[in-house]
C-alpha cells in the first residue's frame, strides 16, 4: 500500500512568488492535514480538509490557502512568499476525523530567497 | 500557537539507558499520541493513549497520561543509537478534531 506522497521534495522560490505543494493521501483516507515546520521547531497546524471541505484552519494569513480534490488529494498554495515561509511543509492523512494515527508524508522543503 | 509543550527540549543519554520525555497540554483532549521524526523527515506514529486510559505499553515504549495534570510522559527503555530522533506529542481535541503538536524533544543516544 502506497503511503502519503508529497511533491515536490524541494522547492526554491524568491520573495513575492507563489508556491504550490501537492499531497496524495493513502488510498481510502478522506482527511488531509497540512503542517508547517520551520527549521528546528515544532509543527504548526495550517489546514485540515475532509471530504473536499476545509474543516479547520490554523493561525496563518490568508495567503496560505489550499483545496482538496474529488480524489482526496490536496494542494497547498502560498502566495506572496516571504523569507519566513521557508520551512518543511508536511502533509498527513487519516480516515475521516482523527480518532487515531496520522500518516505523514516525507514533506516538501520550501526555501524562499 | 502550540498547545503542547515538551520537556526537556533536548536529551542526551548513553545507549542502554532509559529516556523519559514529558508533554503538557492546555485543553481537554480526546486522545494523545506520540510521534517520532528523524532529521528532516516525515513523522512516524508510535503510540496512542485515549483520555480514559492511564498507561499504555508498546514494545520498549511506555506512555502515561494524567488528565488531572494535563500531562503525558513517554518512556523509552534500553535505548539504542537508532532511537536518536525528535519526539513529539500530539493532542486531539474539540468537535472538529484538531491535532495539535507539542514543541518536541530532541533525543540523542550515544553508542
Amino acid at each position: 500500500e502506497a503511503g502519503v506522497t508529497q511533491s515536490p521534495t524541494h522547492l526554491i522560490k524568491t520573495r513575492g512568488q507563489q508556491a504550490t505543494l501537492r499531497c496524495s493521501p493513502i488510498s481510502g483516507h478522506t482527511s488531509v492535514y497540512w503542517y508547517q515546520q520551520a527549521l528546528g521547531l515544532g509543527l504548526q497546524f495550517l489546514l485540515w480538509y475532509d471530504e473536499g471541505e476545509e474543516r479547520n484552519r490554523g493561525n496563518f494569513p490568508p495567503r496560505f490557502s489550499g483545496r482538496q480534490f474529488p480524489n482526496y488529494s490536496s494542494e497547498l498554495n502560498v502566495n506572496a512568499l516571504e523569507l519566513e515561509d521557508s520551512a518543511l511543509y508536511l502533509c498527513a492523512s487519516s480516515v475521516g476525523q482523527v480518532t487515531g494515527e496520522l500518516f505523514f508524508g516525507e514533506g516538501s522543503r520550501l526555501t524562499v530567497l | 500557537s502550540q498547545q503542547g509543550e515538551e520537556d526537556p527540549q533536548a536529551l542526551s543519554i548513553q545507549e542502554g539507558e532509559n529516556a523519559t520525555m514529558n508533554c503538557s497540554y492546555k485543553t481537554s483532549i480526546n486522545n494523545l499520541q506520540w510521534y517520532r521524526q528523524n532529521s528532516g523527515r516525515g513523522l512516524v506514529h508510535l503510540i496512542l493513549i485515549r483520555s480514559n486510559e492511564r498507561e499504555k505499553h508498546s514494545g520498549r515504549l511506555r506512555v502515561t497520561l494524567d488528565t488531572s495534570k494535563k500531562s503525558s510522559s513517554l518512556l523509552i527503555t534500553a535505548s539504542r543509537a537508532a532511537d536518536t530522533a525528535s519526539y513529539f506529542c500530539a493532542s486531539t481535541s474539540g468537535g472538529y478534531q484538531k491535532v495539535t503538536f507539542g514543541t518536541g524533544t530532541k533525543l540523542q543516544v550515544i553508542p
